[in-house]
């Protein structure tokens, strides 16, 4: 089935601009969603449909998809964004539903 | 509101069966998606199993033919029925609605331990 990459970890300075990266073949044809989870806690939904925010969410956070690269950005990083940050689609071939491996931020 | 609580997590021997459940609120199990997401101790999250509003299931590869999802409309609550348990099984797990035909996962419960031991 079909497979989302991420890198395990990254890192970003307070107040600078975080991007997180999920790759796939073609995934700009794909709608790609992305959630947030702090240690300890259940996921919570960040952006969907590659560049929409649910209510709630901050402005900071935004999403992009084009060719092979889906891009979650974090403007203006806080203490409190720290967390594992996982994309998410639906594959039609399968009917299956996957998950990228994750993506550790740190805010330091 | 929406909201979703597990429950029925627990020890279980290699082998062994449980049932957890899902307790739907603000929304109805039987017109929208409910799924069941897995998180291994220090590991990502992995999709399990999905009930469509038509009644329709699908599974991941690695539960078909040893879990079952159901719903009871109801009682407005969605199970995971999972037999033939292994370690590998040991998990958190999350039940998650998405609206009827969409893909997103908008709302999660707080999930359920389930640990496979001997």
């Amino acid at each position: 089935s079909y497979v989302l990459t991420q890198p395990p970890s990254e890192s970003v300075a307070p107040g600078q601009t975080a991007t997180i990266t999920c790759g796939g073949d073609n995934i700009g044809s794909k709608s790609i969603h992305w959630y947030q989870q702090r240690p300890g806690q259940a996921p919570i939904l960040v952006v969907y449909e590659d560049d929409d925010r649910p209510s709630g969410i901050p402005e900071r956070f935004s999403g992009s998809n084009s060719g092979n690269t889906a891009t979650l950005t974090i403007s203006g990083a806080e203490a409190g964004d720290e967390g594992d940050y996982y994309c998410q689609m639906w594959d039609s071939n399968s009917d299956h539903w996957v998950f990228g491996g994750g993506t550790r931020l740190t805010v330091l | 509101e929406v909201q979703l609580v597990e429950s029925g997590g627990g020890l279980v021997q290699p082998g062994g069966s449980l049932r957890l459940s899902c307790a739907a609120s603000g929304f109805s199990v039987s017109n929208d998606f409910v799924s069941w997401v897995r998180q291994a101790p220090g590991q990502g999250l992995e999709w399990v199993a999905i009930v469509y509003a038509s009644g329709t299931t699908y599974y991941a590869d690695s539960v078909r033919d040893r879990f079952t999802i159901s719903r009871d409309g109801p009682k407005n609550t969605v199970y995971l029925q999972m037999n033939s348990l292994r370690v590998q099984d040991t998990a958190v797990y999350y039940c998650a609605r998405s609206e009827i035909s969409s893909s997103v996962f908008d709302y999660w419960g707080r999930g359920t331990l389930v640990t496979v031991s001997s």
